[in-house]
């Protein structure tokens, strides 16, 4: 199994531009989470969905940030302008599905995509 | 709102040495706890996890964590740890009743050192 995939693995870009970044969770799973990752503020959810619905997104920032899974086999994450303090590592993650709505089941995480925003 | 607790936020320790890294957590509802470990630029891979059952729980790799209701903590502990275990360990929680959501702790750095 190739696991979770996340693309690209770094992005340099300037303060402004926008931001793609990608995700290709394992296959068969349905539940997919993006986390940022910063010195500061540790490890946050930004976002997570269930079967292709987002089911919750209270972790977004704000309204820079938007995601989307059009179908369950990929998510893309952007940030539209970016902002230097949108710098940080960015996870995908996805679990099974099971009875209690995906409850207690094991997140499998990307490599992740470092961003950088100048 | 649940909430994860990390004291620590490194932990020196020397090969073979045991070591116990902190996990408090809180809650109002029931909750299922979980073990993460990051290695140096990759993504959190699943260590360990208490769902029910027995209140000690075991790893592949020699750790073990310990499910204290009455006192809120889920400590994890390696009796004699390696160079190989130099990594940083996050503790979770998610609710017992529906979604897949976690709360993680912000981490501890564990380096082991010759």
């Amino acid at each position: 199994d190739a696991g979770v995939i996340q693309s690209p693995r770094h992005e340099v870009t300037e303060m402004g531009q926008e931001v793609t970044l990608r995700c290709k969770p394992i296959s068969g799973h349905n539940s997919l989470f993006w986390y940022r990752q910063t010195m500061m503020r540790g490890l946050e959810l930004l976002i997570y969905f269930n079967n292709n619905v987002p089911i919750d997104d209270s972790g977004m920032p704000e309204d820079r940030f938007s995601a989307k899974m059009p179908n369950a086999s990929f998510s893309t994450l952007k940030i539209q302008p970016s902002e230097p303090r949108d710098s940080a590592v960015y996870f995908c993650a996805s679990s099974f599905p099971s009875v209690a709505g995906g409850a207690g089941e094991t997140q499998y995480f990307g490599p992740g995509t470092r961003l950088l925003v100048l | 709102a649940q909430s994860v607790t990390q004291l620590d936020s490194q932990v020196p320790v020397f090969e073979e040495a045991p070591v116990e890294l902190r996990c408090n957590y809180s809650s109002s509802v029931s909750v299922y706890l979980f073990w993460y470990v990051q290695y140096p630029n990759q993504g959190l891979q699943l260590l360990l996890k208490y769902l029910s059952g027995s209140t000690l729980v075991e790893s592949i790799n020699g750790f073990e964590a310990e499910f204290n209701k009455s006192q809120t903590s889920f400590h994890l502990r390696k009796p004699s740890v390696h160079i190989s275990d130099t990594a940083e360990y996050f503790c979770a929680v998610s609710t017992t009743g529906g979604g897949n959501k976690l709360t993680f702790g912000t981490g501890t750095q564990l380096k082991v050192e010759l």
